[in-house]
């Protein structure tokens, strides 16, 4: 099984429109990342979480970690076709070796 | 600012070749991080380099492939007699420090061809 489940898989929203993207992981979170991916780029970071309750925002993008429950979200307000792409939430291993493991990623296409 | 830098962005070799693959991290970055892309697969860590010194290299396979980030110069990951399952799109990041709560910074990765 994945260490980070990522859902959904796929999402279509109409631009404008709100949308929540959701990052589980299996193991104890001692870092949290998301990224964007254009189709054919490279990964953009978008925010880092570290303490649970934590909650960022940059524009119109907000993320929230509950560490409790070893979850995350990705919210978006009024979409717009600029945030099409692939989102991706990473986790650190927290042991000293500092290669992320992501999950599979949610694949956002937003209509006009 | 320049981020990262990878090259080639595009690699064509036929099987038994050897492939270079470049990344040179943001300024001021030691850290460098390299990770593989399968279409089915998604993003995998391969391995973790500190100037001269491999920290981590727990996510590569242990024959054909090989990484270095000299004193001076690029880090590089070295695939030697590629197969058709090496093509992907390798990507490499960068960091300032290391630890969990240090942001990586990615190239636009190179993509790998075997005919």
């Amino acid at each position: 099984s994945q260490e980070l489940e990522q859902s959904p898989q796929s999402l279509i929203v109409q631009e404008g429109k709100n949308l929540t993207i959701n990052c589980t992981s299996s193991k104890t979170l001692y870092g949290l990342y998301w990224y964007k991916q254009k189709y054919g780029e490279g990964l953009i970071f978008l925010m880092m979480l570290q303490k649970g309750g934590e909650e960022k925002s940059h524009e119109k993008i907000t993320a929230k970690l509950d560490e409790k429950k070893q979850q995350s979200s990705l919210h978006i307000t009024a979409s717009q076709p600029s945030h099409a792409g692939i989102y991706l939430c990473g986790r650190s291993s927290g042991g000293g070796a500092d290669g992320l493991t992501f999950g599979k990623g949610t694949h956002l296409i937003i209509q006009p | 600012n320049a981020g990262v830098m990878q090259n080639p962005r595009h690699l064509v070799r036929r099987r038994g070749q050897e492939a270079r693959l470049r990344c040179s991290p943001m300024k001021g970055h030691s850290h460098v991080y390299w990770y593989r892309q399968l279409p089915e697969e998604g993003l995998k860590f391969m391995v973790y380099l500190q100037k001269e010194n491999i920290i981590d290299e727990s996510g590569m396979p242990k024959e054909r492939f090989s990484a270095e980030f000299p004193k001076e110069g690029p880090s590089i990951l070295r695939i030697q007699q590629v197969v058709r399952g090496d093509s992907a799109a390798y990507f490499c990041a960068s960091s300032s420090a290391p630890g969990p709560y240090q942001p990586q910074h990615f190239g636009d990765g190179t993509r790998l061809s075997i005919l």
